[in-house]
């Protein structure tokens, strides 16, 4: 099955920094890749996704970058504020049979933006 | 449109009894996903349902189990609760968006065994 590697865990900036968030994937059918945000006591809520025939996307201050060649994506996060605060989960999902679709999780990062 | 909403929101319970737990997905999604999130191993991936079949698996053991109603609704079984099993417990609905496949995650259940 899919395995996703997560680094690093933890991660401190200072405000208005940059933050990189790494991923690899080892399934090579993955074809999406979404990451999540999750606040302290919320929900995960989907930030920004990018697909497979895609080699990055931008929404703002967040971006996502994928190299399929070598199975990794980024997540680059500029001008942090303290409410970028939070644990990001990266995510590959690859089609597994039956018509269904699953999701593989990274460990997760906790990001913390100084003020 | 109201999003994915899970009930309880908190429960306690202790080592050798059950649980069920009950996830309703937005309104139009037919699939839902159910994970285990703790802080040590982040989220896994418990099952998958969609029309009311179970199309996906993880690799837990058999004392969790769920079911899908007609309504799209969903629910998951703890059997024989151990301390283990204490986590956050997530559902995320899915409307199979074509090449995309976006979850939405419900506020979760955060069970606790003693």
């Amino acid at each position: 099955g899919e395995n996703v590697e997560q680094h690093p865990s933890t991660l401190s900036v200072q405000e208005g920094d940059s933050a990189v968030i790494k991923c690899t994937y080892s399934d090579s059918a993955s074809n999406y890749f979404p990451w999540y945000k999750q606040e302290l006591g919320k929900r995960p809520q989907l930030i920004i996704d990018i697909r497979s025939n895609v080699g990055e996307k931008k929404d703002q201050r967040i971006a996502v970058t994928l190299n399929k060649t070598a199975k990794h994506f980024s997540l680059h996060i500029t001008e942090t504020q303290p409410e970028d605060s939070a644990v990001y989960f990266c995510a590959a999902v690859a089609y597994s049979g039956a018509g269904s679709y699953q999701l593989t999780f990274g460990k997760g990062t906790k990001l913390s933006v100084i003020p | 449109k109201a999003g994915v909403t899970q009930t309880p929101r908190y429960l306690i319970k202790t080592r050798g009894q059950q649980v069920t737990l009950s996830c309703s997905p937005i309104s139009g999604h037919r699939s839902v996903s159910w994970y285990q999130q703790t802080p040590g191993q982040g989220l896994q991936f418990l099952f998958e349902y969609f029309s009311e079949t179970q199309r996906n698996k993880g690799n837990f053991p058999g004392r969790f189990s769920g079911r899908q109603f007609s309504n799209s609704r969903s629910e998951m079984n703890v059997s024989t609760l151990e301390l283990g099993d204490s986590a956050l417990y997530l559902c995320a609905s899915s409307a199979l968006a074509g090449f995309s496949y976006e979850q939405y995650f419900g506020p979760g259940t955060r069970l606790t065994v003693t």
